[in-house]
């Protein structure tokens, strides 16, 4: 049974720096291209990031330059580590694999993030 | 980057009636259209990819057409667990992945 499960997500201060995980289960992170999507509250779903299985990864405009995904073979996790943050960052954060190269099959339950002072 | 609209914001509808949600995409985007549903305190399940082929363990009752710009979800016969918030995304052209801003049905 395929399995997304996050963590990371916290309340952090405007500038500071969080990095979610994301732990995978019944099939191989590195295989697969993989996302993070996030929900800011009461708003619809934003892609944030993406890696292939080739290892390019790439950003939302609002995120680049903040924001670096990455995932960890070994324990076939996915990351993102987030710099910088905020207010606007606010928001639940699902990872979710991308199949056939286009849409998410499976997701997570999401990791809130709360940026505020 | 591909825009997508969908119609109407909310949806007031009885149980046991017809729902019919819209999603256009400011460019073609083929057949690359998928639908999601989303309950409250839940991540988004699949329902549709391909803009017309059900997820595994989606009920006959969720059908999606159309192709191009232009693409339909319909739920024939509302049952109370089908009350949430729809989101239709594209696929063509990426990235960005692209979402619209969800329809919420719910129950008139």
């Amino acid at each position: 049974e395929v399995q997304l499960v996050e963590s990371g997500g916290d309340l952090i201060q405007p500038g500071g720096s969080l990095r979610l995980s994301c732990a995978a289960s019944g099939f191989t992170v590195s295989s697969n291209y993989m996302s993070w999507v996030r929900q800011a509250p009461g708003r619809g779903l934003e892609w944030v990031s993406v890696i292939y299985s080739g290892g390019s990864t790439y950003y939302a405009d609002s995120v680049k330059g903040r924001f670096t995904i990455s995932r960890d073979n070994s324990k076939n996790t996915l990351y993102l580590q987030m710099n910088s943050l905020r207010a606007e960052d606010s928001a639940v954060y699902y990872c979710a694999r991308v199949f056939l190269l286009g849409y998410y099959d499976s997701w997570g339950q999401g990791t809130l993030v709360t940026v505020s002072s | 980057e591909v825009v997508m609209t969908q119609s109407p914001a909310t949806l007031s509808v009885s149980p046991g009636e017809r729902a019919t949600l819209s999603c256009r995409a400011s460019q073609s985007v083929s057949s690359n259209l998928a639908w999601y549903q989303q309950k409250p305190g839940q991540a988004p399940r699949l329902l549709i990819y391909g803009a017309s082929t059900r997820a595994t363990g989606i009920p006959a009752r969720f059908s999606g057409s159309g192709s191009g710009t232009e693409f339909t979800l319909t739920i024939s016969s509302l049952q109370s667990e089908d009350f949430a918030v729809y989101y239709c995304q594209q696929y063509n052209n990426w990235p960005p992945w692209t979402f619209g801003q969800g329809t919420k049905v719910e129950i008139k």
